[in-house]
């Protein structure tokens, strides 16, 4: 079993739709968790990332962590077809080396 | 803004080829790292430095070597380049851990088809 999984999608949604990424993930040791977008033919950018457990919010964007199910999201809002893109979940405990356990990465497609 | 500008954004090789990826990150950040991307199979991380002249194996090592002369500069080398090999190569750095989020910052990658 992989230590974090994301379904991979392809997700196809229409503008201003709610999407809804998610990833779980098994060792109870992470406290960072990320977002980072990454479009086509471009190396991934972090996009949001939270410490523990709860919410954080930037614009459009929602992320939430729950730790007790060992569960994370990201909420994009009014989806605009610029969204479209690969969004990868990535964790890390405290203490650590800097290494970032990646999830698979979920493509987004929003029609126009 | 933190700049991770990796040598060659696409390469065509041949088998049994010595391949050289360059990095240079432009922050001082003391970890670097190399991962290949794969449609399927997601971010894989290679190799990883913690330090000028330090390196550890990441998940998928075999068939690759990396060198770190200096702190700002990290090269991926593969030294008899295979079809396998063919792939996205991403180069990244982050600040040392231990109170920071571990934020990894990207290059452009580097497409490398090996013939």
């Amino acid at each position: 079993q992989k230590e974090v999984e994301q379904d991979p999608g392809p997700l196809s949604v229409p503008e201003g739709a709610i999407v809804s990424l998610n990833c779980t993930y098994s060792n109870s040791a992470f406290q960072y968790f990320m977002w980072y977008r990454q479009y086509s033919r471009k190396g991934p950018e972090l996009l949001m990332y939270t410490y523990s457990s709860g919410n954080k919010e930037d614009g459009r964007f929602t992320a939430q962590v729950d730790k007790s199910s060992k569960y994370i999201s990201l909420f994009i809002r009014d989806s605009q077809p610029s969204d479209s893109a690969t969004y990868l979940c990535a964790m890390i405990g405290s203490g650590n080396t800097g290494k970032l356990i990646f999830g698979q990465g979920t493509t987004l497609q929003v029609k126009p | 803004d933190v700049k991770v500008t990796q040598s060659s954004r696409y390469l065509v090789k041949r088998t049994g080829e010595k391949v050289f990826l360059e990095c240079v990150q432009d922050m001082d950040h003391e970890n670097m790292f190399w991962y290949r991307q794969d449609p399927g199979l997601g971010l894989r991380l290679i190799y990883f430095s913690y330090d000028v002249k330090m390196k550890e194996k990441g998940d998928i090592p075999e068939g690759y070597s990396v060198s770190r002369e200096k702190k700002e500069r990290f090269s991926l080398i593969l030294e008899s380049a295979s079809t396998n090999q063919t792939s996205m190569y991403l180069c990244a750095s982050s600040i040392l851990a231990g109170g920071g989020t571990g934020e990894l910052f990207f290059g452009e990658g580097s497409r490398l088809t090996v013939l």
